[in-house]
């Protein structure tokens, strides 16, 4: 396993155009994150999946955004409508969670810049 | 609502001496703490974890503190590298969700020769 995919690494677009990411996750790993991190900031949580089931979206994540994990395995995160406030890294991470696991593994990131 | 500090001004210390670093937190009790590295334009990695029922941990040069009582946790690297300079990033289990993971905003390190 080569870790935390995420793909594209870099992305351009401009305002109002909708953008995907996609991100695979360690294989056996049942937690999916996704944040947002801006310049000199820490990351900011957006979401996150147990398996197929998205349990917990961040008030500060817009009707334009959306996520999906179909069969627990790979993830998108969409935006509609881009502005470019949205520009930003995006940061999937996964992790296997236990009592005595919460170690998140993060992927390289997709940076969206929104022209 | 929860919240996570870090010192928000680089630290800038002399190759060989101990690099310290601050997070503070308020408004709950996490069970655990996690201390990330991250390198410019790569994801955080994990260093370490401390649980609140322990007061240190150590990973090879790195030793965790977790100070309970005070709300603060410290991050020491001692002998510092060049090699260890990047942002340190604290980040809790939410208050709301403990399922989720919250991330302080990071202190920047760099390590002079």
């Amino acid at each position: 396993d080569t870790g935390v995919s995420q793909d594209p690494r870099h992305k351009i677009t401009k305002r109002g155009q909708n953008v995907t990411f996609r991100c695979d996750p360690i294989s056996e790993h049942n937690r999916l994150y996704w944040y947002r991190q801006t310049l000199g900031q820490g990351p900011e949580f957006l979401t996150y999946f147990q398996n197929e089931a998205q349990l917990e979206k961040s008030r500060l994540l817009s009707d334009r955004f959306s996520a999906e994990r179909p069969k627990g395995s790979f993830s998108t995160l969409e935006i509609q409508r881009t502005e470019q406030g949205d520009s930003a890294m995006y940061l999937c991470a996964s992790s296997y969670n236990d009592r005595a696991n919460t170690e998140a593994f993060f992927g390289q990131g997709t940076r969206l810049t929104v022209v | 609502s929860q919240k996570i500090e870090q010192n928000s001004e680089a630290l800038n210390i002399q190759e060989g001496k101990t690099a310290t670093l601050t997070c503070n937190y308020t408004n709950y009790s996490p069970a655990y703490l996690q201390w990330y590295r991250q390198d410019p334009g790569r994801g955080p990695v994990f260093l370490l974890l401390i649980r609140e029922n322990e007061k240190e941990k150590r990973k090879e040069r790195l030793k965790v503190t977790f100070d309970t009582t005070l709300k603060q946790s410290l991050f020491h690297i001692t002998a510092s590298q060049p090699a260890d300079s990047a942002t340190y990033l604290c980040a809790l289990p939410g208050y709301s969700s403990a399922s989720k993971i919250i991330f302080g905003s990071g202190t920047r390190l760099s390590i002079r020769p």
